[in-house]
């Protein structure tokens, strides 16, 4: 079967690092999503990685590893606005998204 | 960037009755569009892909007959929930993507309904 997974909760200090990991088992892959949902909100697009490497966007980055399947999401200088769930996706052979249960990430001052 | 509309935000309504969930892409055209829901501190869930001008595609253990999906036109989707029933009360999500393969999911701003 297909699955994802992240850790369900972490907690960090406001003006820290955070990395977020997801693994992945799927059939096929065309590419890993990283998304960040507020509370009650919709979620909104943070990165896109379908080859291996970093990606770099702002305090935001993402590394893809293929043959590992695996992939993290780096938050650095932590703002309490960060304080959110961040989902892992990834689109398989079929074209279909495959979700994470998202990990909470609680930012303290 | 891209845009998608979705309305409306919120909504109360009491069991039995319908309600319609309406997802427009704003600046670009969707050939298929995604419904989710999300319960409670939970993941989103699939419910459907709608496809313009042909039927929904729907996930197992989804009633296609209780949630009626519509894609008349490349940027409009609707959604109703027929018959609501107070365990239909969730978070409604659509989404749309454009035709690039590098293209993320563009989300709507969701929709909180609650049946009384």
């Amino acid at each position: 079967g297909q699955n994802i997974d992240q850790p369900t909760e972490m907690t960090a200090t406001e003006g820290a690092i955070v990395q977020i990991n997801c693994t992945y088992q799927t059939s096929g892959f065309n590419g890993l999503f990283w998304y960040q949902q507020h509370a009650g909100e919709a979620p909104t697009f943070l990165s896109y990685n379908v080859l291996d490497g970093l990606e770099e966007k702002g305090r935001f980055s993402s590394f893809l590893s293929r043959s590992k399947g695996y992939s993290y999401l780096l938050l650095k200088e932590l703002q309490m606005k960060d304080s959110a769930s961040y989902l892992c996706a990834v689109r398989d052979s079929n074209y279909q998204l495959i979700w994470g249960a998202g990990t909470k990430l609680i930012i303290k001052p | 960037g891209a845009v998608v509309s979705q309305h409306p935000s919120w909504v109360i309504c009491k069991s039995g009755t319908s309600v319609k969930i309406e997802c427009r892409s704003l600046d670009f055209q969707a050939t298929t569009m995604f419904w989710y829901r999300q319960f409670p501190k939970q993941s989103l869930m699939l419910m459907a892909t709608s496809n313009e001008g042909s039927k929904a595609t729907y996930e197992q253990g989804v009633e296609k007959d209780k949630f009626l999906i519509n894609h008349a036109s490349l940027t409009l989707s609707t959604l109703t929930v027929t018959s609501a029933h107070p365990e239909d009360s969730s978070f409604y999500i659509c989404s749309a993507r454009e035709e690039r393969d590098s293209s993320p999911l563009h989300f709507g701003n969701g929709t909180r309904l609650t049946v009384t």
